[in-house]
């Protein structure tokens, strides 16, 4: 199975200030029709997972633009240009190239 | 809007069954894959089964294989999960989740605890 490493496991924040998470796969995530399958989700407290990012880069419809992804072969990083009170949550990396489709361990995000 | 609603979930015995339903809405179901995913109580989240629109698709986790069986009734709207032979390491809540290549949308989640 494809291993996703997050870092830092732990990312406290202050409000307006910017925020990185790393995310590292053991394996390449280019899919045989060239696209890259890693994803980002938010899980705030209490709720399901919500896709923040696809195939890299995207942003998915109503996540605000101040999320952004980025990365290739093996390494990707989500940031938030201003944490927002409402960013509180764990955050993770996902890849769907290879069956079967695996998270990163969670990132939690915190106000300081 | 795109809505998922899981159902199904609850306290069975180890070597017990369990059969978990997703309802859809707000989409053309029939369109889509569908996948499963479940994540133990304070734990990280696992894909385990993934099927096509037409069913002719399936996948399987290791951890689930020749235990548990997804299948759809497109005419339904809805998408199940058959679980057999529980053990205690398959609590957890499980979601299912709308999947255009990678899950999008996912229902709020069923609590299934594997408990004697």
């Amino acid at each position: 199975d494809v291993v996703m490493t997050q870092s830092p496991l732990s990312l406290p924040v202050t409000l307006g200030q910017p925020a990185s998470i790393s995310c590292r796969s053991s394996q390449g995530l280019v899919y045989s029709n060239g696209n890259t399958y890693l994803n980002w989700f938010q899980q705030r407290p209490g709720q399901s997972p919500r896709r923040l990012i696809y195939t890299v880069s995207n942003r998915d419809s109503g996540v605000p633009d101040r999320f952004s992804g980025s990365g290739s072969g093996t390494d990707f990083t989500l940031k938030i240009s201003r944490v927002e009170a409402e960013d509180v949550g764990v955050y993770y990396c996902m890849q769907a190239t290879h069956w079967p489709w695996t998270f990163g361990q969670g990132t939690k995000v915190e106000i300081k | 809007q795109v809505q998922l609603v899981e159902s199904g979930g609850g306290l069975v015995k180890p070597g017990g069954s369990l059969r978990l339903s997703c309802t859809a809405s707000g989409f053309t179901f029939s369109d889509y894959y569908m996948t499963w995913i479940r994540q133990a109580p304070g734990k990280g989240l696992e894909c385990i089964s993934y099927i096509s629109g037409t069913s002719s698709d399936t996948n399987y986790a290791d951890s689930v294989k020749g235990r548990f069986t997804i299948s759809r009734d497109n005419a339904k709207n809805s998408l199940f999960l058959q679980m057999n032979s529980l053990r205690a390491e398959d609590t957890a809540v499980y979601y299912c989740a709308r999947t255009a290549r990678t899950p999008d949308s996912w229902g709020q989640g069923t609590l299934v605890t594997v408990s004697s």
